[in-house]
C-alpha cells in the first residue's frame, strides 16, 4: 500500500534554534517529493520539489534532503522563526506528469515559541 | 503564492441547504483539483479536470458534483449539505511542464460547517 509518513506528529521549538522533520514513503513508483507549508487556515505552498536523481535541495533557511534507496527524507529548519509556526507536509508523486497521483503524509505542525 | 480564488473562505449553513463553493483562477492553468482536509489529517482529492468540460472523480467517494464550463472557473456543488460534509476544502491548479515534477498550486481554502 502507497503510503506517506511523517515525524513527529508535532514539534515545539524556541525562536532561533534548528529543527529536522522526518518523511518515510513506500509509494511506488517514485517520481518527486515535496515538501509543503500549511499555515493554520491557509492552503499549502510549496517549499521545494525534489525527483529521483536529486539529494538535497534548499529553499532559504530549509534544506530537504532525499534518499530514494531508504525512501526517506527530512526538511530541515535553521535558525527558527515565529512565522515558521505552521504544518509542514511531505507529498510524494508516482509519476511525472500531472496524470501522477499524489499521496500526502498529515502534516508535522511545529510551533515555535519566542 | 499563486493567484487561486476561493469563496467563501468560511460558510456556516444548515442541513439540508444546497451550497455551491467556488474557485477560480487567473493563470490559464488547464489542470485544476478540489482536495478535502479534516484537522490533523492528509489532503484527500475529490475531484479534478484536465480542461474544460473535463471532470473526474478523485481518491475519496463525495457527494459532491463540479463542473468546467470555463477554464478559469471550478466550482463545487453539494445538493443537499450534511454534518460530514464538514471540512475544510482546498482547490488547485497545475500546468503540465516539460521537467518531471510538476508544480501545484493551491487556493487559501474554504472551511464549510453544516449544522
Amino acid at each position: 500500500k502507497n503510503q506517506v509518513e511523517q515525524s513527529p506528529q508535532s514539534l515545539i521549538i524556541l525562536e532561533g534554534k534548528n529543527c529536522t522533520l522526518q518523511c518515510n514513503y513506500t509509494v511506488s513508483p517514485f517520481s518527486n517529493l515535496r515538501w509543503y507549508k500549511q499555515d493554520t487556515g491557509r492552503g499549502p505552498v510549496s517549499l521545494t520539489i525534489m525527483t529521483f536523481s536529486e539529494n538535497t535541495k534548499s529553499n532559504g533557511r530549509y534544506t530537504a534532503t532525499l534518499d530514494a534507496d531508504t525512501k526517506q527524507s527530512s526538511l530541515h529548519i535553521t535558525a527558527s522563526q515565529l512565522s515558521d509556526s505552521a504544518s509542514y507536509i511531505c507529498v510524494v508523486s508516482d509519476r511525472g506528469s500531472t496524470l501522477g497521483r499524489l499521496y500526502f503524509g498529515r502534516g508535522t505542525q511545529l510551533t515555535v515559541w519566542p | 503564492e499563486a493567484d487561486i480564488y476561493q469563496t467563501p473562505r468560511y460558510l456556516v449553513i444548515g442541513t439540508g441547504k444546497k451550497i455551491t463553493l467556488e474557485c477560480s483562477q487567473t493563470m490559464g492553468h488547464d489542470k485544476m483539483y478540489w482536495y478535502q482536509q479534516d484537522p490533523g489529517m492528509e489532503l484527500h482529492l475529490i475531484h479534478y479536470s484536465y480542461g474544460v468540460n473535463s471532470t473526474e472523480k478523485g481518491d475519496l467517494s463525495s457527494e459532491s458534483t463540479v463542473s468546467r464550463i470555463r477554464t478559469e472557473h471550478f466550482p463545487l456543488t453539494l445538493e443537499s449539505a450534511r454534518p460530514s460534509h464538514t471540512s475544510q476544502y482546498l482547490c488547485a491548479t497545475s500546468v503540465e511542464e516539460e521537467r518531471a515534477a510538476y508544480e501545484q498550486y493551491f487556493g487559501p481554502g474554504t472551511r464549510l460547517t453544516v449544522t
